[in-house]
């Protein structure tokens, strides 16, 4: 069956280190890879999108790469803040025209001061 | 910029009553989707609409239904309710067709069947 799996204990940093988080899947060829960032009680917010030929995208502090051989992403964080305290969510998607998102159970970062 | 606006934001029910949750997609967002996410859960999908007809459907119970009507807002019933059922209700659009991928999500609905 299909499974997407993410680091299964929460992580804990320090304000400016980085934090790196990982997503790896089986039993599935993802069109596509997004990353979502959710604060307790609300919805998902769009982060990152990667596609299967790409290997590596950036935004601000962020950074994603796309490894399709070893079924894996890594998510950076840089220069982490505790506004970064959040869940982080990798949501996977098998086709290009159908935005349908398989989530993972998402890491929660707790960013100390 | 206008969000995806769900309502409503929270409901209680007894067991065995019926729930309607409403979403309104951001302007020009022909595609709806449902997602349920428990306690400590990842989100899970239920049913998508696009062009008001039904795309993709998911692990949806068939207590539950959706549709999405004329001015592209969507609408999920859930009838004979069970303490199960409470979680956190999500809705997402996007635009099919020029689209990035990314979905954009309300708020969501928080029901509690007690």
């Amino acid at each position: 069956s299909q499974k997407i799996e993410q680091n299964s204990e929460a992580l804990n940093i320090q304000e400016g280190k980085t934090a790196t988080l990982t997503c790896n899947y089986t039993n599935y060829s993802p069109a596509y890879l997004q990353w979502y960032r959710q604060d307790p009680g609300r919805g998902p917010v769009f982060l990152l999108l990667i596609r299967e030929n790409e290997k590596e995208k950036r935004k601000e502090r962020l950074k994603v790469t796309f490894d399709t051989t070893l079924k894996q992403s890594l998510f950076h964080i840089t220069a982490s803040q505790p506004a970064d305290s959040a869940t982080y969510l990798c949501a996977l998607s098998r086709f290009s025209n159908d935005y349908k998102l398989s989530f993972g159970a998402g890491t929660t970062v707790t960013v100390r001061a | 910029a206008a969000g995806v606006i769900q309502s409503p934001r929270h409901l209680i029910k007894e067991k065995r009553e019926t729930a309607t949750l409403k979403c309104y997609p951001i302007p020009r967002h022909d595609t709806v989707y449902w997602y349920q996410q428990g306690p400590g859960q990842d989100p899970q999908f239920l049913i998508s609409f696009y062009e008001k007809m039904q795309s993709d459907k998911g692990s949806i119970p068939d207590r539950f239904s959706a549709q999405q009507f004329s001015d592209y807002h969507s609408e999920l019933n859930m009838s004979s309710l069970e303490l199960g059922d409470s979680a956190l209700y999500f809705c997402a659009s996007s635009p099919r067709v020029a689209g990035t991928g990314e979905l954009f999500f309300g708020e969501g609905s928080r029901l509690t069947v007690l």
